[in-house]
């Protein structure tokens, strides 16, 4: 079954630094999207993405966050100048045009120190 | 975005079906009601979503209210390999594919073998 890929599994960060997140999302979805989750609370929405842009963010996803997808194949999450409550489990997710169902990768654990 | 109430935890023994209920009495005409689940470390995963009718896929049942103002979840038999938080959230489909979820704080399924 295709799946999403998120690379690294497990990010550790100095306050300040810039992360960039990767993912590959399934080769012929449309829409693309991240979430993040903060330990032990709840699934959070930061950005969805389609036709280059994005189409909707939440307040969480400042300044401080971008989104591209360089490539055709890659759809990246960047963070400019990390804080420690960027801490957190972050999802890259995908879907199909015909599909109501998003797919989504198993994580980035980023630990900004 | 209209709530879904679920209760916090449930449990079930295993090869016992299992009703996870959920309630959304402000649920507007347009919103699709989608099920998702996450096991321990993992990402979300999509189990199944529905707007009127009841439906019936490899992994689950959604059984939808009349007035749609409540939906199970039915897990036919239970394994070990189901218990994970659940979640009931509702979207609105506007047309296209590209819809935000909203997580609650799920249902937590233990699963006693």
């Amino acid at each position: 079954e295709p799946e999403v890929t998120q690379t690294p599994s497990h990010q550790v960060t100095q306050m300040g630094q810039e992360v960039i997140l990767r993912c590959v999302p399934i080769s012929n979805h449309l829409y693309f999207y991240w979430y993040r989750q903060i330990l032990g609370q709840k699934v959070e929405f930061l950005v969805s993405f389609y036709n280059n842009e994005i189409s909707e963010k939440s307040e969480i996803f400042d300044d401080q966050f971008s989104v591209e997808r360089p490539d055709g194949s890659n759809f990246t999450l960047k963070i400019r100048s990390t804080k420690l409550e960027d801490s957190a489990m972050y999802f890259c997710a995908s879907q199909g045009i015909h599909n109501y169902g998003y797919t989504f990768g198993s994580g980035t654990r980023l630990t900004v120190v | 975005d209209a709530k879904t109430t679920q209760p916090n935890s449930m449990e079930s023994n295993e090869e016992e079906p299992v009703h996870l209920p959920c309630n959304h009495s402000t649920i507007s005409g347009t919103d699709y009601i989608h099920w998702y689940r996450q096991l321990p470390s993992q990402g979300p995963e999509y189990v199944i979503h529905g707007l009127t009718s009841n439906v019936n896929n490899r992994m689950a049942s959604l059984a939808i209210a009349e007035d749609r103002k409540s939906s199970t979840l039915i897990l036919h038999r239970a394994t070990l390999r189901d218990a994970a938080v659940y979640y009931c959230i509702l979207s609105l489909n506007s047309g296209g594919s590209n819809y935000k979820l909203t997580f609650g704080k799920g249902t937590l399924l233990t699963v006693n073998p």
